[in-house]
């Protein structure tokens, strides 16, 4: 079984862009969490969805969203990008959700540098 | 609201001795809890985690975590560490009604050869 895929791996972008992620979580899991990953912060949780809703929120502003397709893949998107938006983009796939046990797993992440 | 405090940044230990990587957290009602391991460009890889019964839970690896309720504490443990040990560990809490898990800062750790 094909485990969690983030695209590209690596980006570098320059303040005031915008910039999409996009995470394919493994196969038949519903949920997929993002993350974004600084050494200062640890790692912050920024949103949830489970079939195609967004069901959780963390702390970001609004320059950060997302969206999940019918297929369950999701996309990240952070507009007008900003120095401190450099950090590790993880997305983690979990069966039915972040709720109860399930166990969630997790990409590669995407390293985004704003120059 | 939850919260989880890794108060260790670094833990630096020698091969073949007993490691532990401390974690206490914060969370209304009986947490699910969980550990994390990051190696170097990848992302994080499930331990182990608790749920509910024995209070040691025995993951991946060799590792395993004590769970303390009356201290909320979830420290993970290792009787003999080794190089390949090396990494970023982090203790994870979710409460049992939401949807949301919360990651504590990481701690860093080095084993010595």
């Amino acid at each position: 079984k094909a485990g969690v895929t983030q695209t590209p791996r690596y980006l570098i972008k320059t303040r005031g862009q915008q910039v999409t992620l996009s995470c394919s979580p493994i196969s038949g899991h519903r949920s997929v969490s993002w993350y974004q990953q600084t050494p200062g912060q640890g790692l912050q949780f920024l949103f949830e969805y489970f079939s195609e809703t967004q069901r959780n929120k963390g702390n970001f502003p609004g320059r950060f969203s997302g969206r999940q397709f019918s297929n369950s893949r999701s996309e990240m998107n952070v507009s007008t990008l900003e120095l401190g938006d450099s950090a590790l983009y993880l997305c983690a796939s979990s069966s039915t959700g972040t709720s109860g046990i399930n166990i969630q797993y997790f990409g590669a992440g995407t390293r985004l540098s704003v120059l | 609201a939850q919260s989880v405090a890794q108060p260790e940044d670094q833990v630096n230990v020698a091969e073949g001795n007993p490691l532990t990587v401390k974690c206490t957290y914060s969370v209304s009602g009986n947490p699910y809890l969980f550990w994390y391991v990051q190696y170097p460009n990848r992302g994080l890889q499930f331990l182990l985690k608790y749920i509910t019964g024995d209070n040691l839970v025995k993951g991946s690896y060799g590792f395993e975590a004590e769970f303390n309720k009356s201290q909320t504490s979830f420290h993970l443990k290792k009787p003999s560490a080794l190089v390949s040990d090396s990494a970023l560990y982090f203790c994870a809490v979710r409460d049992r009604e939401g949807f949301k898990t919360i990651f504590g800062a990481g701690t860093r750790l080095f084993v010595k050869a």
